[in-house]
């Protein structure tokens, strides 16, 4: 099993324009998440998703836009990318358990973006 | 408003010695708190994990403290060693999905 891949693996933007990152989980896992690690500012969740067709926002959304069209796949999309977008991205996913709880989230490598 | 935090951003220690890594969270939603591990260049991994209806879980020499109370979690490592250094964080997850992480603490431990 692959577990989480991220696509692509580095990237370099130009201000204002446009990219999708794409993360693919191949453990059937409900809960698929966005991150953004910055220094000194740990992991920031940008937008999660609960199941196929749902998504929600998290602390950082501004910026951000995502898609979960499938339950393996989802996409974050940056419209107008800006230098304070410049950041390595995390995407990890999980599932619930019998009880409801949400378990440990598999993350994938990382994407590191630069925007100039 | 930061609902997990971490404010020790470093800690250093003697291998052998015990790490202890702190964690305060705001949320009174979140019913499961979970560590991770991350290494340079490489995602976070899974650590241990506590749900809100215990005060301790042990898995070798990792062991994850609750305060309830105090919204207060730690996390334990006895004996520390060399290959535990790495930037290690806390995080609250309720049942609504979201996954709430605090901003790491890393740890460097001194053969």
């Amino acid at each position: 099993n692959a577990g989480v891949t991220q696509t692509p693996k580095f990237r370099v933007l130009k201000t204002g324009q446009s990219m999708t990152l794409l993360c693919a989980q191949d453990m059937n896992h409900e809960y698929m998440y966005w991150y953004r690690q910055d220094p000194g500012m740990g992991l920031r969740l940008i937008h999660y998703s609960v199941g196929e067709g749902t998504t929600a926002k998290g602390e950082v959304p501004d910026g951000y836009n995502v898609s979960r069209l499938k339950k393996q796949n989802f996409l974050l999309g940056l419209e107008s990318a800006a230098p304070s977008q410049t950041s390595v991205y995390f995407c990890a996913s999980s599932y619930t358990s019998g009880t409801g709880y949400n378990t440990e989230a598999f993350f994938g490598q990382g994407t590191r973006l630069t925007v100039v | 408003d930061q609902q997990v935090k971490q404010n020790s951003p470093s800690l250093s220690v003697q291998e052998g010695r015990i790490s202890i890594l702190n964690c305060d969270y705001t949320n009174s939603m979140f019913d499961y708190f979970l560590w991770y591990k991350k290494y340079p260049a490489e995602g976070p991994t899974f650590l241990i994990s506590i749900s809100s209806i215990k005060d301790k879980n042990e898995d070798g020499r990792f062991t994850v403290f609750l305060n309830k109370s105090a919204k207060h979690l730690s996390l334990h490592i006895v004996p520390s060693q060399p290959g535990d250094s790495a930037v290690y964080f806390c995080s609250g997850s309720s049942n609504t999905g979201k996954l709430i992480f605090g901003q790491g603490t890393t740890l460097q431990v001194k053969p």
